[in-house]
């Protein structure tokens, strides 16, 4: 099975800050690879499939980038509602796997 | 606007079954594969299994794999899961989830999730 490990576990930043969280695959996935932001008691939402194309209503400062095993979310300028957990998720055959998730946090 | 809707959670004691609903509006549900994921309590997302546009097909993740089954039937606009052999480990909300598109895409619509609680 595809191993996902996403970094750091925890992000503490300012409302304005550009972050990036990584994600590394433990083997080759091109580009199948998605992004997830999760609300606390809420399902999880879409923000990136193709590892870099947005999905639609997804505002523009989130931004997908990487192939292969190497892969990054970045908020360009980060919100009030961005403060979330976000999760990678790899679709390169079955079993699909997540990663472990970076919680964003208000520093 | 499709929705999907779980339904069938609850308290189960350890080694009871339990099964849970997934039911989509919408006329193109047989159309898309449908698939589960869950998150225990506090913890991170575990993708569980997909079962196909027609139903047969199916993959699993080795942590429920022998002791779930998923089927759905299409005129009715509902995917079954069967939990079996449940353990505290089980203990999760789980959710229904398709893609936007056929083919090989993540998971653009979810449900609400339903929470399981595995306890004697």
């Amino acid at each position: 099975d595809i191993q996902m490990t996403q970094s750091p576990s925890t992000l503490s930043a300012s409302v304005g800050d550009r972050v990036t969280i990584t994600c590394r695959a433990s083997q080759s996935l091109g580009t199948s690879l998605a992004w997830y932001q999760q609300k606390p008691g809420k399902a999880p939402k879409l923000l990136i499939f193709l590892a870099s194309e947005l999905e639609s209503g997804v505002p523009s400062r989130f931004s997908g980038s990487g192939s292969g095993t190497e892969f990054a979310l970045t908020i360009s300028s980060l919100q009030p509602d961005d403060f979330a957990t976000y999760y990678c998720q790899h679709y390169n055959g079955f079993p699909w796997t997540f990663g472990h998730g970076t919680k964003v946090e208000i520093k | 606007q499709v929705q999907l809707v779980e339904s069938g959670g609850g308290v189960v004691q350890p080694g009871r079954p339990l099964r849970l609903s997934c039911t989509a509006s919408g006329s193109d549900f047989s159309y898309y594969a449908i698939h589960w994921v869950r998150q225990a309590p506090g913890k991170g997302l575990e993708w569980i299994t997909v079962i196909s546009y027609d139903g047969k097909t199916q993959f699993w993740a080795d942590s429920v794999k022998g002791r779930f089954s998923v089927s759905r039937d299409n005129s009715k606009n509902i995917v079954h899961l069967q939990l079996s052999s449940l353990t505290g480990e089980d203990t999760a909300v789980y959710f229904c989830a398709r893609p936007s598109y056929g083919g090989n895409y993540p998971l653009a619509i979810w449900g609400q999730g339903t929470l399981v609680t595995v306890s004697s």
